[in-house]
């Protein structure tokens, strides 16, 4: 079946213009989780949605990341006013309420000149 | 707060030996602990998991770790590595089966002829 997809793959855009990167989970996942891999880094917790649940943003670095998800199953994460330490891998994974094993997509590689 | 620790940055083994990558974990309670594999120009696959129950699980690809309370350690062992194996390796823990989850930052294996 299908697996999470997310779009674009890769995007360049130049410092300051803000950013949105999307996510279709696998359908029927009601958690979606966002996380950042930098280079040479693990992944970093951005977001989590578990159903109608208010999301956990704690790992939102800053009020220029936001992110939501719309009827329970697509998910856009918002940059604002992009900066050079926002270029990363962003990756989006989902999974079924209670199984904890997330499915990730491929990720949407950010450049920001 | 939860934290995962992989202290192997980077590890060479030949092909045909035994695997083992470490993982430490600092969490109060009994943590739900998953290793995913990122193969070059992959996504995240989740290897195995432990909730609970016996502590030596098996995953796919012939991976198996085993958890150990007392060293807070849920290490990744594999008996005889195959080239495709080169990949990176991350070790992740959470809180519940459907919350945030924290990642290591990932052990990198290379696999010689």
């Amino acid at each position: 079946g299908a697996g999470v997809s997310q779009s674009p793959s890769n995007k360049v855009t130049e410092k300051g213009k803000d950013v949105e990167l999307r996510c279709d989970p696998i359908s029927g996942h009601t958690a979606l989780y966002w996380y950042r891999q930098s280079l040479g880094q693990g992944l970093e917790f951005l977001i989590y949605f578990q159903g109608n649940s208010a999301p956990d943003k704690s790992g939102l670095p800053s009020d220029r990341f936001s992110a939501e998800r719309t009827g329970g199953s697509v998910s856009t994460l918002t940059i604002q006013r992009t900066q050079q330490e926002d270029s990363a891998v962003y990756l989006c994974a989902s999974s079924r309420t209670g199984s904890g094993s997330q499915y990730f997509g491929p990720g949407t590689r950010l450049l920001v000149l | 707060a939860q934290s995962v620790t992989q202290p192997d940055i980077h590890i060479t083994v030949s092909e045909g030996a035994s695997l083992e990558l470490r993982c430490n974990y600092s969490y109060g309670a009994t943590p739900y602990l998953f290793w995913y594999v990122q193969s070059p120009g992959q996504g995240l696959q989740l290897l195995l998991k432990y909730f609970s129950g016996d502590t030596l699980v098996q995953g796919i690809k012939g991976f198996e770790a085993e958890f150990k309370r007392s060293q807070s350690s849920f290490n990744l062992r594999k008996p005889s590595v195959h080239w495709s194996d080169a990949a990176e390796y991350f070790c992740a823990v959470g809180e519940s089966a459907g919350n945030q989850f924290y990642f290591g930052t990932g052990t990198s294996l290379t696999v010689i002829p």
